[in-house]
């Protein structure tokens, strides 16, 4: 079983749509986790960061639930710019990193 | 530099030639990443540099891999003797500490194919 699992996708949503991800994680020792935004054939970007509490960013909205060890990402009101892969990251500590396999979002006009 | 730069950008190599890739990170980031994204797959972890500490090479797959960093700046990834399974996009990335929640900037990768 892989550390970080994410649905491969494609998402096709229309413009407007609202659409979330989910990523499971298997290590309960992560402490933090993160969504990365890499579009095709270019590097990750950092999208934002998931708290225990909750993170919101404009239309994008994180959280993290370690009873099930998921986190999630809410995109509202979806934008042809939102077209990319979406990587679920978490972090066990240090500097280990996993990155999740990615969940491409297509939308569309 | 304003980013994290690797060189080259593209890599064509035949089976069983050596290659090596180059990351300089920002400047005044102490902390260096190299993965490697093979298509449709998620970025594995290779090896990490922090400061002047021995890296954690325990990303790598195979003896034929390995990286230097000197004097804390610019790494070198050195594959040898290349086989077909090692085409994949080689990421770099740094960050100004060790902490994750500082973010990753990556570079724009060496895309790696060998025939």
């Amino acid at each position: 079983r892989k550390e970080v699992e994410q649905d491969p996708g494609p998402f096709n949503v229309p413009e407007g749509a609202t659409v979330a991800f989910i990523c499971t994680y298997s290590n309960s020792a992560s402490q933090s986790f993160f969504w990365y935004r890499q579009d095709c054939r270019k590097e990750p970007k950092l999208l934002m960061s998931v708290y225990s509490s909750g993170n919101e960013d404009g239309r994008f909205t994180a959280q993290l639930n370690r009873a099930s060890q998921y986190i999630s990402l809410l995109i509202r009101d979806s934008k042809l710019s939102d077209s990319a892969t979406y990587l679920c990251v978490a972090n066990t500590g240090g500097f280990k990193t996993i990155f999740g396999a990615g969940t491409r979002l297509f939308v569309k006009a | 530099g304003a980013g994290v730069s690797q060189s080259p950008s593209n890599k064509v190599t035949e089976k069983g030639k050596d290659v090596e890739l180059r990351c300089d990170p920002i400047s005044g980031h102490t902390a260096l990443y190299w993965y490697r994204q093979s298509l449709g797959q998620g970025l594995e972890f290779l090896i990490y540099f922090q400061g002047n500490s021995a890296p954690d090479k325990s990303g790598l797959p195979s003896d034929r891999f390995s990286a230097e960093r000197t004097g804390g700046s610019v790494s070198t990834l050195t594959i040898q003797r290349t086989q077909q399974e090692d085409s994949a996009v080689y990421l770099c990335a740094s960050s100004l500490s060790g902490d994750p929640s500082s973010g990753y900037t990556f570079g724009s990768g060496t895309r790696l194919t060998v025939v």
